[in-house]
């Protein structure tokens, strides 16, 4: 069974561009969350999407937002990009919206944006 | 709410065994789970422990819980330098409610030869 895979994998764009993000969901799993890692803040929540719906929201400007899609893929949009939005973006999916360690979160590898 | 906290880095010879430890707030966390990240990969849960567990043992990883004093830990025995990686702690949000997660810090584990 394929992983959760997360395109493109590398990114650079300058102050002012807008990025969007895409996540592929492991087959059958129906909750997409990201979260941005950064070396000063870590690991931190943006949202979860459940079924096309968003459910959850981290604490985050509204330049970031995201959809899923019916197939489950989802999609993190950022606009006006500034300095301190260059982070990994981690997507992770799991099958159920309720947490637990019997609904396994998998994390896809990330995508690195840089903007300069 | 949640708040989860770690120290910041490891050093120890391969063979040896190392102690990751965390702290916690919400003591109505119904389980905690640990989570490695290699370089330039996501993150791959370890192991999780319930929260009416005081120990779990997984091959060669270890959790603690103290509950009283909020604090976890991961024990690695026979450390190998594949160990080498980061670290997280991570505790639900809200409960469960939600796959929402609150990480720690991370803790960067340096295996030496």
């Amino acid at each position: 069974k394929a992983g959760v895979t997360q395109t493109p994998r590398y990114l650079i764009k300058t102050r002012g561009q807008q990025v969007t993000l895409s996540c592929s969901p492991i087959s059958g799993h129906r909750s997409v969350s990201w979260y941005q890692q950064t070396p000063g803040q870590g690991l931190q929540f943006l949202f979860e999407y459940f079924s096309e719906t968003q459910r959850n929201k981290g604490n985050f400007p509204g330049r970031f937002s995201g959809r899923q899609f019916s197939n489950s893929r989802s999609e993190m949009n950022v606009s006006t990009l500034e300095l301190g939005d260059s982070a990994l973006y981690l997507c992770a999916s799991s099958f159920e919206l309720a947490g637990g360690p019997h609904n396994e979160q998998f994390f896809g590898p990330g995508t690195r944006l840089t903007v300069l | 709410g949640e708040d989860v906290e770690q120290s910041l880095f490891l050093s120890v010879r391969e063979g040896d065994s190392s102690v990751i430890n965390c702290t916690y707030t919400d003591s109505s966390s119904t389980y905690l789970y640990w989570y490695k990240q290699e370089p330039g990969a996501g993150l791959q849960l370890l192991t999780y422990i319930f929260s009416n567990m005081d120990m779990k043992q997984d091959q060669r990883l270890t959790v603690l819980l103290n509950k009283k004093d909020k604090h976890l830990s991961l024990r690695i025995a026979d450390t190998q330098t594949g160990d080498s990686a980061i670290y997280f702690c991570a505790a639900p949000a809200d409960g469960g409610a939600t796959n929402k997660l609150i990480f720690g810090t991370g803790t960067l584990l340096a295996v030496q030869p």
